[in-house]
């Protein structure tokens, strides 16, 4: 079983509201991910960590940031929300550096911003 | 261009019957890694099949195995004797090596909804 927590499950706020999505993991691995998912549709890499102070923005631009200060934590801001962050976001990570190593993720946090 | 690509929107299966998921894909590295993602409806993603590029046979793993035709480069996910607990989103996804380029990471297809009918 996946040891990858993100809180809260679900988060409605006003337009405007600083957010930070939490996400632990106790794995001890290195590599760390965050995914914008809209429902029913592909997961899209926004940002991801080699380890401790190391971030990296992924493949879709976001206003999000991230930090990694510890090699568990990996949360995401949003400094100023607005509708379009609606979305579900998903953390990942992974151990090892092969590319066999799959992503444990956890169970997301559904993000509405009105 | 789409890097993954799943055809099937969505699929309405017959429980018990077999189901394939399609899934192709778009690389120019000879290492790369391939796999299938379960997303039922309370949003979890569950690991289901590996299959790299290298392997000489197709990964199976109990009720999930992969068709893997690399000529084709197709990587078609095969449940056999459905459930009904197999009704969810189901995405391909690919993990190039260094000659790949781009992000570290996973990429995803638009996924396949499954339902299973009884």
């Amino acid at each position: 079983e996946a040891d990858i927590y993100q809180t809260p499950r679900y988060l409605v706020i006003g337009t405007g509201k600083k957010i930070t999505l939490e996400c632990s993991q106790t794995m001890g691995h290195d590599k760390m991910y965050w995914y914008q998912q809209d429902p029913g549709m592909e997961l899209h890499l926004i940002h991801y960590s080699y380890g401790v102070n190391s971030t990296e923005k992924g493949d879709l631009s976001s206003e999000s940031t991230v930090s990694r200060i510890r090699t568990e934590h990996f949360p995401l801001t949003l400094e100023s929300a607005r509708p379009s962050h609606t979305s579900q976001y998903l953390c990942a990570s992974r151990g090892g550096q092969a590319t066999n190593e799959k992503l444990f993720f956890g169970s997301g946090t559904q993000l509405s911003v009105l | 261009a789409q890097k993954i690509t799943q055809t099937q929107p969505g699929m309405f299966v017959q429980e018990k019957e077999a189901v394939t998921l399609d899934c192709t894909y778009d690389t120019s590295d000879p290492s790369y890694g391939l796999f299938w993602y379960k997303q039922p409806s309370s949003g979890e993603m569950i690991f289901l099949i590996y299959q790299g590029s290298y392997d000489q046979q197709n990964a199976t793993e109990g009720r999930y195995s992969l068709n893997f035709q690399k000529a084709r480069k197709s990587a078609n996910l095969v449940i056999s004797a459905s459930q009904l607990g197999d009704s969810a989103m189901y995405f391909c996804a690919m993990r190039e090596g260094p000659a790949g380029g781009g992000a570290d990471g996973l990429t995803f297809g638009k996924g396949t909804h499954l339902i299973i009918q009884p």
